[in-house]
């Protein structure tokens, strides 16, 4: 089963890039890592996905090294409304088990 | 807006009584997931089904049980209620269920309150 490691919380400033690092030592080979952000009292909700190299869409960019053993949520010029909890996750190798773990909760100051 | 529907939003009720969540899915999605999320313990996968069978269950209480229908929306089930039960239950949904890549769509909660 795929763990997944976080800092618990982070603090930055509006305009900055803020990049939140998640690692999954035992990641299997069909695992994809997918990361979800989530504001107080709402469900969480899809940022992006990737399985290998670098992943960007209109929201973050994330970068996954060869070793696939870690890989790093990047928010380009951060708002106040980006304050957040942010979750990892990866897919278990084939048990169905979907582990969020406890995010990093980023709180971006004015 | 998820797609995703759950009721009540609300839910405040006794020790040792009864309840049911419902959750509705986007439409095309066969996959239900519940989860439970209180301060202290972070979001904890419960359920999942998928076109009505039960595909992966994770920590969820003997007390606790869940069912997805023909239309595809689903139950929650607490009996039994306890203080500790309070807390914040999420219903996700997705197109087919495979944890590793399907992206999962969250519903807006409900939130329950036991006293």
């Amino acid at each position: 089963l795929a763990k997944t490691t976080q800092p618990i919380s982070m603090d930055s400033y509006e305009g900055q890039e803020v990049n939140i690092t998640c690692s999954h030592n035992n990641i299997a080979t069909n695992d994809y890592i997918t990361w979800y952000q989530q504001f107080p009292s709402q469900g969480p909700r899809f940022i992006i996905q990737g399985y290998k190299t670098k992943v960007t869409n209109e929201v973050a960019s994330l970068f996954i090294p060869a070793d696939r053993k870690s890989s790093t949520l990047s928010l380009p010029r951060v708002s106040l409304s980006d304050t957040a909890v942010y979750y990892c996750l990866v897919g278990d190798g084939g048990s169905y088990i979907p582990t969020f773990g406890r995010g990093t909760s980023l709180i971006v100051h004015p | 807006d998820s797609g995703v529907t759950q009721t009540p939003k609300h839910l405040i009720t006794a020790t040792g009584q009864r309840v049911t969540l419902r959750c509705s899915p986007r439409s095309g999605d066969l996959s239900v997931y519940w989860y439970q999320q209180s301060l202290d313990q972070g979001l904890q996968f419960l359920i999942q089904y998928y076109n009505g069978e039960e595909r992966a269950k994770g920590n969820i209480l003997e007390r606790f049980s869940a069912q997805q229908f023909p239309d595809l929306h689903s139950e929650l089930n607490l009996s039994s209620l306890e203080l500790g039960d309070s807390a914040l239950y999420f219903c996700a949904s997705s197109v087919q269920g495979l944890t590793n890549t399907d992206t999962q769509y969250f519903g807006p909660g409900t939130r329950l309150t036991v006293l």
